[in-house]
């Protein structure tokens, strides 16, 4: 049974970082890209970042890039998201979603449930 | 970046009836790739679909996808009281851009 669970959620002041996690199990983590999708509070779903399945290929939408960084460690079957600068527009919910093949294009066939960060003073 | 349209907004129905929700994107999506997910409230995305019209594993019969070129259209044929929930299309070709969703609610 695939299974994905993230951590690392926090409440965060403006400007300051967080790593989130996301432990992966019930699949062979090397051979699929991963993605970190996030929600605001009543709000749409957003493509964040991915990750290719050896973790060569990486991808950023326009709102995080330069911001945000996404790793993975195929020897412990964990995702990685690493923020800094975090602002006011960065709260959600963050997903970490499994890509349906190793390289693009992919669909998300698996989601965590997903952990909260919220970035207030 | 192609953008995604979903109508209605929300759609109000009675369990047992038939649901149409539609997705028009900006671009023709290259080899049908449209995925159409379930969210219910606190919980995470589910996909329902992909490549258009393809079920994922364990999704009944009474949901269908179909569409091409810029036009795709998600259909559950009998509303069960587990269907009412927020439902997003997505496109994985190019963007991995997501419409910003059609709430099915119970009328």
């Amino acid at each position: 049974e695939v299974q994905l669970l993230e951590s690392g959620g926090d409440l965060v002041q403006p400007g300051g970082s967080l790593r989130l996690s996301c432990a992966a199990s019930g699949f062979t983590f090397s051979s699929y890209a991963m993605s970190w999708v996030r929600q605001a509070p009543g709000k749409v779903l957003e493509w964040v970042s991915a990750i290719s399945g050896s973790g060569g290929s990486t991808y950023y939408a326009d709102s995080v890039k330069g911001r945000f960084t996404v790793s993975r460690d195929n020897s412990k079957n964990t995702l990685y998201l690493q923020m800094n600068s975090l602002r006011a527009d960065d709260t959600a919910v963050y997903y970490c979603a499994k890509g349906s093949r190793e390289v693009r294009p992919y669909y998300f066939d698996y989601w965590g449930q997903g952990t909260l960060v919220t970035v207030s003073s | 970046e192609i953008v995604l349209t979903q109508s209605p907004g929300t759609l109000s129905l009675s369990p047992g009836e038939r649901a149409t929700l539609s997705c028009r994107t900006s671009q023709s999506v290259s080899s049908s790739y449209l995925a159409w997910y379930q969210q219910k409230p606190g919980q995470a995305p589910r996909l329902l679909i992909y490549g258009a019209s393809s079920r994922a594993t364990g999704i009944p019969d009474r949901i269908s996808g179909s569409g091409s070129g810029t036009d795709f259209t998600l259909t559950i044929s009998r509303l069960e009281p587990e269907d009412f929930a927020v439902y997003y299309c997505q496109e994985y070709g190019s963007s991995r851009t997501f419409g910003q969703g059609t709430k099915l609610e119970i009328k």
